[in-house]
């Protein structure tokens, strides 16, 4: 069973910051938190990841909560080629295994 | 640098024949996973390879295989498909082991159609 848990749909509206939200309560220490996004019927397409600290890439922002018990991806400026079925997963412990959830439909509307 | 590469991108195939799928990671990744997407379950987790040998493996019945080759290039196999088979198929390729972190990179897919 995925470990993580997610609002089912989202609305953003183009060029806002879209912040999805995760709980994973039951994460262990070592396990690392990862966020990928699948647009229809293609592969899905690595955001970013990370364990405890709050990590920034070009394409996004991941805050993690000091308890590491839930996390926000933050699509800082929205277009609509974000619009998007978004998955947090937490990456089980020494294995390269993604459980993935049912995820969070990310609707960008223009 | 190419990305994951899966053949064929789609197939047909008839209920009780068997398919062979193919996966090419990204050059200098070690560890390929393979997914099953359906419409009911999802994605699911079905195997990894890393060095050639499996390292986990999912719940799915023995009639899903897979294997590596030593330039880290995955088969999986299906035997005695049964119409349930029918999904999106989906590799994944890591740098390396699972302690560092690496971030894993998807392939496009290999679309299944069982009839």
């Amino acid at each position: 069973d995925a470990k993580t848990t997610q609002p089912p749909s989202m609305d953003c509206a183009e060029g806002r910051a879209a912040n999805l939200p995760c709980n994973h309560s039951t994460i262990s220490g070592n396990e690392y938190v990862y966020w990928y996004r699948q647009i229809h019927s293609q592969g899905p397409q690595y955001i970013i990841h990370g364990l405890k600290n709050n990590e920034t890439n070009e394409m996004a922002s991941l805050i993690i909560t000091e308890d590491r018990k839930s996390s926000t991806l933050i699509l800082p400026h929205a277009t609509l080629r974000d619009t998007a079925v978004y998955y947090c997963i937490v990456r089980v412990a020494s294995t390269n295994k993604l459980i993935f959830g049912t995820g969070t439909l990310l609707a960008v509307q223009p | 640098k190419a990305g994951v590469t899966q053949t064929p991108r789609y197939l047909i195939k008839t209920r009780g024949q068997q398919v062979t799928l193919s996966c090419s990671p990204i050059s200098g990744h070690r560890s390929v996973s393979w997914y099953q997407q359906t419409p009911g379950q999802g994605l699911q987790f079905l195997f990894e390879y890393f060095s050639e040998t499996q390292r986990n493996k999912g719940n799915f019945p023995g009639r899903f295989s897979g294997r590596q080759f030593s330039n880290s290039r995955s088969e999986m196999n299906v035997s005695t498909l049964e119409l349930g088979d029918s999904a999106l198929y989906l590799c994944a390729s890591s740098l390396a082991g699972a302690a560092q972190g690496y971030e894993q990179y998807f392939g496009p897919g290999t679309r299944l159609t069982v009839t």
